[in-house]
């Protein structure tokens, strides 16, 4: 079974700093990759996502994120951040074969200071 | 645009009284997913229906029932609400159930069970 882990559940930047919202996956066969942005009482937007084409996948909102599969991780990064990218943020897995069922992180908050 | 609606938004039952959850799409999308999302928790499959076929998740309680009538709606029946089922309900609908076929979400249903 594939899994994704996410390490910091809260991380805090200071607006116009770098991003960096990590997350690593477990995966037997090659991984589709997600990263989904909820706001609060929202449901999930998909911010990007890797479905085994380029390794550096550039999403909305000025996020990107890169595939590595030698660390088996798929970090989601923006250069400067806005006070609008506070928020909850999963990553997610999926794999061929699995009925598209992801299987998510434990989620990552964003506080955004001035 | 098209989307995914949910309705109602929030709602509010009291413990052991049964409770409809609704979902359309504008998307003509063939597979239609509920989850479970407990506060600051992950959102959590509850069962899926491709097309008409119904896949129901191992782990979930049988007090659930999904109604699929036709491809634009699907509900989500609690039969007996008790005090752990509040939470966020998010509908989701994808075109196909490949590994990399998007998920678009609605914006939830907040239950309040009293």
């Amino acid at each position: 079974a594939q899994s994704v882990t996410q390490l910091g559940s809260h991380v805090s930047v200071s607006e116009g700093a770098l991003v960096l919202l990590r997350c690593n996956y477990s995966s037997s066969v090659p991984p589709y990759l997600f990263w989904y942005v909820q706001y609060p009482n929202q449901g999930l937007q998909l911010l990007l996502k890797y479905t085994s084409a380029a390794t550096l996948v550039k999403g909305i909102n000025g996020f990107e994120a890169e595939f590595k599969k030698s660390e088996t991780s798929f970090h989601l990064t923006k250069p400067s951040a806005h006070m609008s990218d506070a928020a909850e943020y999963f990553c997610a897995v999926t794999v061929t074969g699995g009925g598209n069922k992801l299987t998510f992180g434990t989620g990552t908050q964003l506080k955004v200071e001035l | 645009d098209a989307m995914v609606i949910q309705n109602p938004r929030y709602q509010v039952t009291q413990f052991g009284k049964p409770v409809t959850l609704s979902c359309s799409q504008t998307l003509n999308h063939n597979v239609m997913y509920w989850y479970q999302q407990k506060s600051s928790q992950a959102p959590k499959l509850l069962f899926h229906y491709y097309d008409k076929d119904f896949n129901n998740e191992a782990d979930t309680p049988d007090n659930f029932q999904s109604r699929r009538p036709n491809t634009s709606f699907c509900f989500l029946d609690i039969r007996s609400p008790g005090l752990g089922d509040a939470a966020m309900y998010l509908c989701a609908t994808s075109r196909d159930n490949r590994g990399n076929s998007e998920q678009f979400f609605g914006p939830g249903t907040r239950l309040t069970v009293l």
